[in-house]
């Protein structure tokens, strides 16, 4: 079963507007949450990532929120651009190596 | 630094037949990370490797094996193929330390016919 639950499936966004991604979780194990971005032909590639004693995280137009109360994370996109559109994966671990992925969003930015 | 290196890119197998995939990890990367992706159940985790030590592995059938090498390069064995392994499948190097970024290659597509 999907230990790591993500939705949308699939969002579109005009140019410079805010795309939203969430995701959310049972396992309290998990203590390592990243984002990746994958474009197609592409492996992923790590976005940005949170630790569970952290609320918050920033990294130029992208954000991470974290409610440990919630088992919830989500994504922020701001001032989405054409060249973000791509599909973007949540996970979580809890071990070595082992990342548990979100089933993914496909982010389409419009012009 | 190189990224993530898979070989081959591409393969076309039939059925009962069995495959080798390989993965060169970035240059001191010591864990090496596999991962099976199709579009149906996404991006599952096979089994990870560090120091040619298995620490980690999914819940996948023994059909799917791995190996890591003293430098740190992995393959990854499929015996005895079915159509359901066709998908994309993606190594990711790290240093090999908890909660440690991995990097993955661009992956190996694999057609099962």
């Amino acid at each position: 079963q999907q230990q790591v639950k993500q939705s949308p499936q699939s969002l579109i966004v005009q140019k410079g507007g805010i795309s939203i991604i969430n995701c959310a979780y049972e396992n309290t194990a998990f203590d390592y949450f990243p984002w990746y971005q994958q474009f197609p032909g592409k492996g992923p590639a790590l976005l940005i990532a949170i630790r569970p004693d952290v609320s918050e995280k920033k990294e130029g137009r992208f954000t991470i929120s974290f409610n440990k109360s919630a088992k919830q994370f989500s994504l922020h996109i701001m001032d989405s651009q054409p060249g973000d559109s791509a599909t973007y994966f949540c996970a979580a671990s809890t071990a070595w190596g082992k990342l548990q992925f979100g089933a993914g969003t496909q982010v389409v930015v419009t012009p | 630094k190189a990224g993530v290196t898979q070989t081959p890119r591409y393969l076309i197998k039939t059925r009962g037949q069995q495959v080798t995939l390989s993965c060169s990890p970035i240059s001191g990367h010591r864990s090496v990370s596999w991962y099976q992706q199709t579009p149906g159940q996404g991006l599952q985790f096979l089994f990870e490797y560090f120091s040619e030590t298995q620490r980690n592995k999914g819940n996948f059938p023994g059909r799917f094996s791995g190996r890591q090498f003293s430098n740190s390069r992995s393959e990854m064995n499929v015996s005895t193929l079915e159509l359901g392994d066709s998908a994309l499948y993606l190594c990711a190097s790290s240093l090999g330390g908890d909660q440690e970024t991995q990097y993955f290659g661009p992956g190996t597509r694999l057609l099962v016919l």
